[in-house]
């Protein structure tokens, strides 16, 4: 596709339910993060992929959060028994080779909320 | 530590110039990003500066200073469409991370 793809755009939940979001960056692109934004907050690291390799995982908030990528394409972010805490726009972006000097492209993000 | 401070609200005039300031204290320097995020929307690249002075493009422009830790996005001829956040964002020593700032929320009156 021409940009990020992320689906769903919106997931309603409730607590306790484990959901899975999905990326699909843009053709080409190596390197693919995750990021989670909270009602009025900056964007917060959650990690980053260079092919199907994620060399640091400290980002991630809990060990409930779990992210995989196959085929140095598809990624996608997993939240087991999911908590009120966890509500935020979820966002992807990707780069073409994840060096400094790339400007990261970004999908519109999944609108999580958990009831 | 990490960290990256810049104003949460700021409020200009259409037509007029605004200076947006960042500065950051991180564990190595890579680059440094400026972002556009209207509301609802994904963030939208800006502009990067990896050495010291300023780098224009069009009505936007932005300044570094690694010494000082700072930044600067800079915007003229302000026009309602730029009422939105602008995150600043660094690039540390390692390329897999990279800590963005809070946002300033620009607000342009008419």
């Amino acid at each position: 596709g021409a940009g990020v793809s992320q689906s769903p755009s919106n997931k309603v939940t409730e607590k306790g339910k484990d959901v899975e979001l999905r990326c699909d960056p843009i053709s080409g692109h190596t390197a693919l993060y995750w990021y989670r934004q909270s009602l009025g907050q900056g964007l917060e690291f959650l990690i980053y992929f260079q092919g199907n390799s994620a060399p640091d995982k400290s980002g991630l908030p809990s060990d409930r959060f779990s992210a995989e990528r196959t085929g140095g394409s598809v990624s996608t972010l997993t939240i087991q028994r999911t908590q009120q805490e966890d509500s935020a726009v979820y966002l992807c972006a990707s780069s073409l080779r994840g060096q400094g000097a790339e400007p990261q492209h970004f999908g519109d993000g999944t609108r999580l909320s958990i009831l | 530590g990490q960290n990256i401070d810049q104003p949460t609200e700021m409020t200009a005039t259409e037509g007029a110039i605004v200076q947006i300031n960042c500065t950051y204290q991180t564990s190595g320097f890579n680059g440094l990003f400026w972002y556009q995020q209207h509301a609802g929307e994904a963030p939208t690249f800006l502009s990067y500066n990896v050495l010291d002075g300023l780098e224009e493009k069009g009505r936007f422009s932005s300044f570094l200073s690694r010494s000082k830790g700072y930044s600067y996005l800079l915007l003229k001829e302000l026009q309602m469409k730029d009422s939105a956040s602008y995150l600043c964002a660094v690039s540390g020593l390692r390329d897999d991370k990279i800590i963005f700032g809070k946002g300033t929320r620009l607000h342009i009156l008419p």
